[in-house]
This record gives C-alpha cells, sequence and structure tokens, in this order.
C-alpha cells in the first residue's frame, strides 16, 4: 500500500484554486528527500509535473506550484481550467522501505 | 528527444513469467538508471525496481524480490523486467521510466499491459 497519502479527490470551477496535499513520515516527506509531482490522463503514463518540491519543468503552465514542509508537501492548481482533470500523483523516496513510494492520488474534477 | 518505447500487450496464465523490454533513444542509455513503475486498474502506480545501466546493478521493492529481475543490452540502449510465477493480481500496467539523479522520473515509457487470466 501507498505510504504517502492524498485526498481521494478535489473538486473546482474554473478559475478557482485548488490544493492537493501529500502527507509522509519522517522515513519519506521527514527525511531529506524531495517530494515530486505526476500528472496522469485516462489510459496515458504519468507525465512529470513538478520535480525537487517547487520546480516546474519546461512546458509545464506556471499555475501550477508546489511546496513542501516538515512531512507534507502540497500542489496547488490557480486557475483551474478544464484541461486540469486529470489525476495527480506525489512521489519521494523512502529509507525504510529502501525504494521510492507514490501516493495513493487525488482525481481533480473541474465542476 | 528523449523516448522509450515498450513491447506490446501481453496476456499469461498464473505462474508464468513475462518479459517487458523498454528501448531507449535520445540520451544516453548507460548514464540514466532506468526504473520500472506499475499501476493495476484504478489504482495508483507502484514501484517495482531499478537497474544501473552502466553496470547492471538492481534492486526491487521488498514485494517482488526473488520474482523479478532487471537486464539490459546496452548494445541495443533497451532494459528489461521479467516477472516470475505470475498471480492475477499482477496484472497491471507496467511503466518503465527514466530516473534523473535527484530521484524523479522525467520520462517514461508508453506502458505494457500484462494479464494474468487462466
Amino acid at each position: 500500500q501507498s505510504v504517502l497519502t492524498q485526498p481521494p479527490s478535489v473538486s473546482g470551477a474554473p478559475g478557482q484554486t485548488i490544493t492537493i496535499s501529500c502527507t509522509g513520515s519522517a522515513s519519506n516527506l521527514g527525511a531529506q528527500y524531495d517530494v515530486h509531482w505526476y500528472q496522469q490522463f485516462p489510459g496515458r503514463a504519468p507525465k512529470l509535473l513538478i520535480y525537487r518540491n517547487k520546480n516546474r519543468p519546461s512546458g509545464v503552465p506556471d499555475r501550477f506550484s508546489a511546496s513542501k514542509s516538515g512531512t507534507s508537501a502540497s500542489l496547488a492548481i490557480t486557475g483551474l481550467q478544464a484541461e486540469d482533470e486529470a489525476d495527480y500523483y506525489c512521489q519521494s523516496y523512502d529509507s525504510t522501505l529502501a525504494g521510492h513510494v507514490f501516493g495513493t492520488g487525488t482525481t481533480v474534477n473541474v465542476l | 528527444q528523449v523516448q522509450l518505447e515498450q513491447s506490446g500487450t501481453e496476456v499469461k496464465k498464473p505462474g508464468a513469467s513475462v518479459k517487458v523490454s523498454c528501448k531507449t533513444s535520445g540520451y544516453n542509455f548507460i548514464d540514466y538508471d532506468v526504473n520500472w513503475v506499475r499501476q493495476a486498474a484504478g489504482q495508483g502506480p507502484e514501484w517495482v525496481g531499478w537497474i544501473n545501466p552502466k553496470d547492471g546493478e538492481t534492486g526491487s521493492a521488498e514485494k517482488f524480490q526473488g520474482r523479478v529481475t532487471m537486464t539490459r543490452d546496452t548494445s541495443m540502449k533497451t532494459a528489461f523486467m521479467e516477472l516470475r510465477g505470475l498471480r492475477p493480481d499482477d496484472t497491471a500496467v507496467y511503466y518503465c521510466a527514466r530516473l534523473t539523479e535527484y530521484d524523479f522520473l522525467d520520462h517514461w515509457g508508453q506502458g505494457t499491459q500484462v494479464t494474468v487470466s487462466s
């Protein structure tokens, strides 16, 4: 099972701001390990959205932002758009499991 | 551009083995670990394991140890993942992905559907 916990779903109207939380523990987010975020559309591979806690790869709109503090991280989408409807996953490394771990995933619904 | 191209859909019976390939292009194959991640329908991604293409060193999640083998062919710039003793709950889409030095997966293959059914 996932060791990073996310809310199952988050909804918002176009133009609104939503946030997705990612809660870990002392062996992953609470240690020195970075958190990364992926966006996934149905039937497609995950796509890197945010890396090293807060950085956007080229081509990712600046309405996506993220932060990390202690054992938690969050992803914010400002100015929500219909095209942002997708699943979002956080990912980090866990020293106890000695491997990479993913969040439980959050489905974003645009009302 | 960086690309990872995976082999096609597999249907296997319980107890069989499956070997998925991941052909890379657009970068120096030996410079980045290749990781394997699987995703069952309606579930989140699950990390399976990794291979260092330079020296062939591998590692995997504890639940797969003893059942999974990751190899590579540097001349073909291709990584492989073999999973043995397949069970119905191994049914999933299996992805290969390039791991950066900062432990994030920046490029992914398109996925390979593996179905285990009697």
